[in-house]
C-alpha cells in the first residue's frame, strides 16, 4: 500500500488566489481527516469525513475554507481566497473504524505571499 | 483539546529506555489513550493505544495507571531515529476525532 498520498508537496501562491490541496486515502479506510500545523497553533483538526460524508467541520477556520470528498478515494481542501495567515503544513490522514490508528500523509507545505 | 499534559522536552541516551509521561486526570471511562510521534517535517505516526491494560507492540509499551489518570510510553532501547515530538491524546470509544496537544520533544543523545 502506498499510504496516504497528498499533492502537491509544496505550494506557493499569491494572496487572493484559490488553492486546492488533494488527498488520496488508503483504500478501505472509512475515515478521512484534514489537519493544519503551524508553529503557533500546533496540529489542528479542521474537518473529518466518514464514508465520504462530512461529520464535523467545526475546526474549519473560516468560510474561505471548504473540503469535499466526492468518492472514497479522493478528497480536496480548498482555500478561496488565500491569505498569508493560511501559510502552514496541511496534513491528510485516514483510518479504519474507531480504535485504529490514523495514517498520515506527508503533508502539503503551503506558503501564501 | 487533547485533554492531556506532557513535559515539553526530554533527553535520553542512545540505547537506554525512554519513558515519556502523560497526565490525563479528567479521562472518561470510555476514552482510549493514544500515542503518536512526529519526526521532523513528516506526518504524525501512530505508535500505540490502550484503554486500561498495559499494551506492547513492536514499537513501544504503554503503561496506564490503575486509576487511568496517567500513562507512560516506553521506548525500550532508544535510537537516534526515535528523536521526535511525541503526542499523547484521548479518544472516546465510538468517536474518531483525534486532537493533538503540544507533545514532548524527545532528543536521543549519542
Amino acid at each position: 500500500d502506498a499510504g496516504v498520498i497528498q499533492s502537491p508537496r509544496h505550494e506557493v501562491t499569491e494572496m487572493g488566489q484559490e488553492v486546492t490541496l488533494r488527498c488520496k486515502p488508503i483504500s478501505g479506510h472509512d475515515y478521512l481527516f484534514w489537519y493544519r500545523q503551524t508553529m503557533m497553533r500546533g496540529l489542528e483538526l479542521l474537518i473529518y469525513f466518514n464514508n465520504n460524508v462530512p461529520i464535523d467541520d467545526s475546526g474549519m477556520p473560516e468560510d474561505r475554507f471548504s473540503a469535499k470528498m466526492p468518492n472514497a478515494s479522493f478528497s480536496t481542501l480548498k482555500i478561496q481566497p488565500s491569505e498569508p495567515r493560511d501559510s502552514a503544513v496541511y496534513f491528510c490522514a485516514s483510518s479504519l473504524k474507531t480504535a485504529y490508528g490514523y495514517t498520515f500523509g506527508s503533508g502539503t507545505r503551503l506558503t501564501v505571499v | 483539546d487533547a485533554k492531556t499534559t506532557q513535559p515539553p522536552s526530554m533527553d535520553c541516551a542512545e540505547g537506554r529506555a525512554a519513558n515519556l509521561p502523560c497526565n490525563h486526570s479528567t479521562i472518561s471511562g470510555n476514552e482510549y489513550v493514544y500515542w503518536y510521534r512526529q519526526i521532523h517535517s513528516q506526518g504524525p505516526q501512530y505508535i500505540i493505544h490502550g484503554l486500561k491494560n498495559n499494551e506492547t507492540n513492536e514499537m513501544a509499551s504503554l503503561i496506564i495507571t490503575e486509576d487511568r489518570k496517567s500513562s507512560t510510553l516506553i521506548l525500550p532501547h532508544a535510537t537516534l531515529r526515535d528523536t521526535a515530538v511525541y503526542y499523547c491524546s484521548l479518544v472516546g470509544a465510538g468517536a474518531n476525532n483525534l486532537f493533538f496537544g503540544t507533545g514532548t520533544r524527545l532528543t536521543v543523545i549519542p
